[in-house]
């Protein structure tokens, strides 16, 4: 069992404020780490697919990097919207066995 | 739901009963998976498919089992359900081990 830590579970930011948050994994035989957002009664969707260290990977005003030697991933909001406001989920997979291991989420809200 | 169907939606039942969630996909996708959901825990493996009847265990399989006789369907199934298995079940496939997962909408089991 992988432990894959996030922080901070929950945040609440002003509209147009940047904000970013860690996901924190085993460095030890790394083999992909991947960005989910979920919103409120819909399912997991994801953002990003990480596998090189230095990787840094975007998406409109959100960005990602990651860090495999130290084994943490920064996700990154640049100018908060309302609509951003879900919770944001890291998975972190080694390098034998095939199951992603999950954190618990860090919860957005971003208020207009 | 990139084209992820899991049935039923929501389920009412009595301790001791057997239960079985349907997860059908029509994206030919070779791995599939059963996650549960918990408010403390996030998403956590119960069994993956990497194969028509190729499975293998998770984090959490303990009390659940699983079948794929085609590609398209993953069944779950509790023998004998228990209180401690009310929660937010939720499937989802990926193209390969390294990526992203599309998951269901979630199927909602509660035990009475």
């Amino acid at each position: 069992i992988l432990n894959v830590e996030q922080s901070p579970q929950s945040l609440h930011v002003q509209e147009g404020d940047s904000t970013n948050f860690t996901c924190s994994f085993p460095s030890s035989n790394f083999y992909a780490l991947h960005w989910y957002r979920w919103e409120t009664a819909k399912s997991p969707e994801a953002l990003f697919v990480m596998t090189l260290n230095g990787d840094e990977k975007k998406k409109g005003r959100i960005s990602a990097t990651l860090n495999t030697k130290e084994g943490y991933s920064y996700l990154y909001i640049k100018g908060s919207q309302p609509e951003d406001s879900a919770t944001y989920l890291c998975a972190s997979r080694g390098d034998t066995g095939n199951q992603f291991y999950f954190g618990t989420g860090t919860s957005l809200t971003v208020i207009p | 739901d990139a084209g992820i169907t899991q049935s039923p939606r929501h389920k009412v039942t009595e301790t001791g009963t057997p239960v079985t969630l349907r997860c059908h996909q029509t994206e030919n996708h070779r791995y599939m998976y059963w996650y549960r959901q918990d408010p403390g825990h996030g998403l956590r493996l119960i069994h993956y498919s990497y194969g028509v009847k190729d499975t293998d265990k998770g984090e959490v399989s303990d009390g659940y089992s699983v079948s794929r006789s085609k590609t398209e369907d993953f069944l779950l199934t509790l023998e004998s359900a228990t209180s401690s298995q009310t929660s937010v079940y939720f499937c989802a496939i990926g193209g390969s081990d390294q990526n992203i997962q599309y998951f269901g909408a979630g199927t909602r089991l509660s035990v009475l």
